[in-house]
């Protein structure tokens, strides 16, 4: 069975700072996708980032990119300069193709 | 524009009573998803769909059901059985992109309290 772990309940940053989200996985799958999902106040999931697995260069969207240590099945989002919209949960989900595993959450609290 | 609807936003029923959550989505997208969402947890899995008229039980299908007739549509109903409904509930449909992996849309979710 898949599994997707993040460990850090709540993070805060100071605007404009970089912080880091972890996020861990198991599978026995060769073939998957990971991605981070933003949830705002709104409650509306969006779509921050995905890295396929057999790609072995970091993805990077903008201020957002990711670590991505496939031996240590490990799949981290650093935000650069964040801003204060970046506030929101940031869900790890990982997908062996058609069905997808969300972690817990991690809640971002970008301060002035 | 093309996108998910859910409606209506928030829902209220009472405990016993049988409701239906609507999900539909203009996308041409042919997987169809139900998560559920509580306090401190992330996305569970409920139902999903691949092709019409087929479904599949995702972690937590108990005191649920779906059902997808049309493409575009896939109700989720959370039957008196389901122990504890009061919960956010989140539709998303798939497709395929160029690298190879399914991206996830999603709905703007759907709050049931039930009393």
């Amino acid at each position: 069975a898949q599994t997707v772990t993040q460990s850090q309940p709540e993070m805060s940053v100071q605007e404009a700072e970089t912080v880091t989200l972890s996020c861990t996985y198991d599978t026995s799958e060769s073939n998957y996708y990971l991605f981070w999902y933003k949830q705002p106040p709104s409650r509306q999931m969006i779509l921050v980032i995905r890295q396929e697995a057999y790609k072995q260069q970091n993805a990077t969207e903008n201020r957002f990119s990711v670590n991505f240590q496939k031996a240590a099945k490990s799949f981290s989002l650093k935000i650069s300069d964040s801003q204060l919209g970046d506030t929101a949960m940031y869900f790890c989900a990982f997908s062996d193709v058609l069905k997808f595993y969300f972690g817990s959450g991690t809640k971002l609290n970008v301060k002035p | 524009d093309g996108g998910i609807t859910q409606s209506p936003k928030y829902l209220f029923r009472k405990e016993g009573q049988n409701v239906t959550l609507s999900c539909e989505q203009n996308l041409n997208h042919d997987a169809m998803y139900w998560y559920r969402q509580d306090p401190g947890q992330g996305l569970r899995l409920i139902y999903y769909s691949q092709i019409v008229n087929d479904f599949q039980k995702g972690d937590i299908a108990e005191g649920y059901s779906v059902s997808r007739e049309k493409k575009e549509s896939f109700p989720l109903t959370v039957t008196s059985a389901q122990k504890n409904p009061t919960a956010f509930y989140l539709c998303a449909s798939s497709t395929q992109v160029a690298s190879g992996s399914y991206e996830q849309y999603f709905g703007p979710g759907t709050r049931l309290t039930v009393t």
